[in-house]
């Protein structure tokens, strides 16, 4: 089974401060995802990823970076954490190699942070 | 421009009925993939059902089916024999052509009724 971790369920952090979010999947994905998800707006897309050191920007990477330094593992940084960006953040993974056609995304538990 | 549009916010059904989620999306590409993820109180996202444009018959899988209508560009989840279990958000998304990106949908909230 493809597996997709997050480093943290639940994280509080204060305004300013520098906030960092871990996703390792166990698949060998080539492509990896962060999302935040907001209620009545659904998942939005902030960056993903194609291969190691690569990165795009998704639809509201605006106050986020993100680093992949190995294959499996794709963290999202927030440089100076504002209250607007508490949230519940998901990584999710993919493979162009799928066997599966439809190149599905696989998700991790999520997230939630609290910026106060 | 991509763009996935559910109309309802929530919804509620009695246990053992059926229910409809409805679903319609907007896109350019020719090739696209719809598919349906349900995300219980614990957060996680799971995995429903898939469809692909090309595909002449309608997905199902056990108590799930998804009724494709391409020209009206809608992609509704249906459940059969609701359970207490399906109370969850259910999410609808959209791979185009460009299959590194998906386009989800704000979202509805069904809540099953003993």
């Amino acid at each position: 089974d493809v597996k997709v971790t997050q480093s943290s369920r639940y994280l509080v952090k204060r305004t300013g401060e520098k906030v960092f979010l871990e996703c390792v999947q166990d698949m060998d994905h080539e492509n990896m995802f962060w999302y935040r998800q907001d209620p009545g707006l659904g998942l939005r897309l902030i960056y993903f990823s194609y291969d190691v050191k690569m990165k795009e920007k998704g639809d509201i990477p605006e106050g986020y970076s993100v680093s992949r330094e190995k294959k499996e593992r794709f963290s999202l940084i927030l440089e100076s954490a504002s209250t607007n960006q508490t949230s519940m953040y998901l990584c999710a993974s993919s493979s162009y190699r799928a066997r599966r056609v439809n190149y599905e995304q696989y998700f991790g538990p999520g997230t939630r942070l609290t910026v106060t | 421009a991509q763009k996935i549009t559910q109309t309802q916010p929530g919804m509620f059904v009695q246990e053992k009925e059926a229910v409809t989620l409805d679903c319609t999306y907007d896109t350019s590409d020719q090739s696209y993939g719809l598919f349906w993820y349900k995300q219980p109180s614990s957060g996680e996202m799971i995995f429903l059902i898939y469809q692909g444009s090309y595909d002449e018959q309608n997905a199902t899988e056990g108590r799930y089916s998804l009724n494709f209508q391409k020209a009206r560009k809608s992609a509704n989840l249906v459940i059969s024999a609701s359970q207490l279990g399906d109370s969850a958000m259910y999410f609808c998304a959209m791979r185009g052509f460009n299959f590194n990106k998906f386009y989800f949908g704000s979202g509805t909230k069904l809540n099953v009724k003993p």
